[in-house]
């Protein structure tokens, strides 16, 4: 069955970098796109972007452009995303994501999130 | 606040029916497919409904979309207790090059 599993919970200082990881089991990890999406204490859900791991591309919301960096490792079907100069008010669950809709079959799977929190 | 506009909160008793606005505009709902998705607490979103009005295997049929312009709902027949959660739109907008979610609405069932 398909599944994205991701790393443990994270705890940085401001300032600091986090890499959190995704792995994708059960299809082909290069035929769909993997997203990223956070979602902060009692807030709602905000995408940060999308790699294509096919062929690395990427693409970032501009809000992050500068400071998220998405990669991906296809000899291990992992996907990483990378968030650096942390600030206390990003402490949110990171969620990694994998969706595409066509009537001859929909793709949308999550997964179980990582919590990040960001404190001195 | 969120590009796609949904009312913080809808309530309902047992057997009842509800829906959960999704208002955008032609950038967003007005060009792309509208997914729906149910968080509970502590869990990952997971998919309700997807382009428009079209329910992956498994959600039961008291679930429904609709779409009209740059406007979505999602319905729920049949109130139930279980069904009390978190509920977000989602959508891909041109202008934003990226995909934008609602503020989300929680459901209650009292």
């Amino acid at each position: 069955q398909v599944q994205l599993v991701q790393s443990g919970a994270e705890v940085r200082k401001p300032g600091a970098s986090v890499k959190v990881s995704c792995k994708a089991s059960g299809y082909p990890f290069t035929d769909y796109y993997i997203h990223w999406v956070r979602q902060a204490p009692g807030q709602g859900l905000e995408w940060m972007g999308w790699i294509n791991p096919r062929h690395g591309g990427t693409s970032y919301a501009q809000k992050f452009q500068g400071r998220v960096t998405m990669t991906r490792d296809t000899s291990i079907s992992t996907a990483y995303m990378e968030l650096s100069r942390l600030r206390s008010d990003e402490t949110a669950v990171y969620y990694c994501a994998s969706h595409y809709y066509d009537p001859s079959g929909d793709f949308d799977y999550w997964g179980q999130g990582t919590l990040v929190t960001v404190s001195s | 606040q969120s590009v796609l506009t949904q009312p913080p909160s809808a309530s309902g008793t047992p057997g009842q029916r509800v829906t959960i606005s999704c208002s955008g505009s032609s950038s967003n709902i007005g060009t792309n497919y509208v997914h729906w998705y149910q968080q509970l607490p502590g869990t990952a979103p997971s998919l309700l409904i997807c382009r428009d009005n079209q329910r992956p295997s498994g959600v039961p049929d008291r679930f429904s979309g609709s779409k009209s312009g740059t406007s979505a709902s999602l319905a729920i027949s049949g109130l139930r207790s279980e069904d009390e959660a978190d509920y977000y739109c989602a959508v891909w907008d041109e202008s934003l090059r990226g995909r934008v979610f609602g503020g989300g609405t929680k459901l209650t069932v009292l």
